[in-house]
């Protein structure tokens, strides 16, 4: 497809599991984003790569949390010993370009996967 | 920390009419970027504003920035069903930042 897809777009977790998510970016996009959306409020940032170097996870709220692109495509974000504040749309975006002065952070995003911990 | 303030929070309006809704931030900023949401769905990107005093039109849809960079307003003209939805300003601080901030986000609903 054209766009940004994550799967699966839903998963319930009881406390304690680990779970994956996984993104699949525009082709051909360098730089991938994952993002967390509470209820009622605006995406917050978690974790940044550009092709497979992850050069920002400040936003990855707990060593919990983990994501990887080792191949520069697919991403997966990992949730180990999931909590119920981890529950939440977890959202990934793509960007074509790598970054850098003058480019543009038009960011593509896909339709979540909305994560609920009971 | 970044902060992106934006009213109101929710809208209902009447089809037909015409509305506006304003981002504003404590900082200048590089790049605005309005977004639109649905329940279930990802953010569709609308439009981006770089420059002070810049404006964009796109069908029923207008977005400014003004000239200081720190407050952009989206207006949707003779709205329709179709417009309803979450409307999310998000931004980067500087060039060559990486990761988007976003405000809470806008509820329309658009009664026929």
């Amino acid at each position: 497809g054209a766009g940004v897809s994550q799967s699966p777009r839903y998963k319930v977790a009881k406390r304690g599991q680990d779970v994956a998510l996984r993104c699949d970016p525009i082709s051909g996009h360098v730089s991938l984003f994952w993002y967390q959306q509470a209820l009622g409020q605006g995406p917050e940032f978690l974790t940044y790569f550009q092709n497979e170097a992850q050069l920002d996870k400040s936003g990855l709220p707990s060593d919990r949390f983990f994501a990887e692109r080792p191949e520069g495509s697919v991403s997966t974000l990992k949730i180990q010993r999931t909590q119920q504040e981890d529950s939440a749309v977890y959202l990934c975006a793509s960007r074509r370009s790598g970054g850098g002065s003058s480019s543009y952070n038009e960011q593509f995003f896909g339709p979540g996967t909305r994560l609920t911990v009971l | 920390s970044q902060e992106l303030e934006q009213s109101p929070q929710s809208l209902i309006v009447q089809e037909g009419k015409n509305l506006t809704i304003n981002c504003t931030s404590s900082k200048t900023l590089y790049g605005l970027y309005w977004y639109k949401q649905k329940y279930g769905e990802g953010l569709i990107f609308l439009m981006m504003l770089q420059k002070g005093g810049e404006e964009k039109s796109h069908e029923k849809i207008t977005a400014k920035l003004d000239e200081k960079k720190q407050q952009s307003s989206l207006h949707i003209t003779a709205s329709q069903p179709s417009h309803a939805g979450i409307y999310l300003c998000g931004a980067d601080e500087w060039t060559g930042a990486n990761n988007l901030f976003f405000g809470t986000g806008t509820r329309l609903t658009v009664i026929p």
